[in-house]
């Protein structure tokens, strides 16, 4: 299993400029998740989705978008870049009634 | 609302020392702790959690109801120990799936 997967490692985002970072897992896993990754504010949650079709909000939404049309993908969509949103983005996968949590390597984002 | 807190952004400690990470959490209901490491340019994984009461790589910890803490500890700090270490909840019971991150701690372990 490649576990959870996301492209790409980098990106670097005029303001403005819209963009989609795609995370992929293989485990067959129903939760899955975007955190944002700051120095001094640790990781936050931005969305959430927990089944095909089904997605929330967590605790940071504004500025983007998600979807779930299929287990395997849970893609995030950045509308309008904002310096603000220079961060690491980490994806993240867990089974249903399982507790650990499995994290994708993460994508560096800079927009300038 | 649930909420983990990391009063330690960093830690140093020399390699042997002891080293305690501490984590507090505040939440009404039945939560369940982990503690997650992030190496230098690695992604994040599980270190700990604490429903199977196990030692990984030499680190325990406890969950303490009464001064809702669940503090990461280790008799003898090794360099290789040097990480970012997030303490994190959520809700064992109900459909709570979320997973509540506390802000980190850089442990560096110094020869």
């Amino acid at each position: 299993n490649a576990g959870v997967t996301q492209t790409p490692k980098f990106q670097v985002l005029k303001t403005g400029q819209s963009m989609t970072l795609q995370c992929a897992q293989d485990m067959n896993h129903e939760y899955m998740s975007w955190y944002r990754q700051d120095p001094g504010m640790g990781l936050r949650l931005i969305h959430y989705s927990v089944g095909a079709g089904i997605t929330d909000q967590g605790e940071v939404p504004n500025g983007y978008n998600v979807s779930r049309s299929t287990t395997e993908d849970f893609p995030l969509r950045l509308l309008s870049a904002a310096p603000s949103q220079t961060s690491v983005y980490f994806c993240a996968s867990r089974q249903r009634e399982g507790s650990e949590q499995y994290f994708g390597p993460g994508t560096r984002l800079t927009v300038t | 609302a649930q909420r983990v807190t990391q009063p330690e952004k960093l830690l140093s400690v020399f390699k042997g020392a002891p080293v305690e990470l501490k984590c507090n959490y505040s939440y009404s209901g039945s939560p369940e702790l982990f503690w997650y490491v992030q190496y230098s340019r690695q992604r994040l994984q599980l270190l700990l959690r604490h429903i199977s009461r196990e030692s990984i790589k030499g680190f325990t910890a406890d969950l303490n109801k009464g001064e809702t803490s669940f503090h990461l500890k280790k008799p003898f700090a090794q360099e290789e120990d040097s990480a970012m270490y997030y303490c994190a909840l959520r809700d064992s019971g109900g459909s709570n799936y979320k997973l509540t991150f506390g802000k980190g701690t850089l442990l560096t372990v110094n020869p």
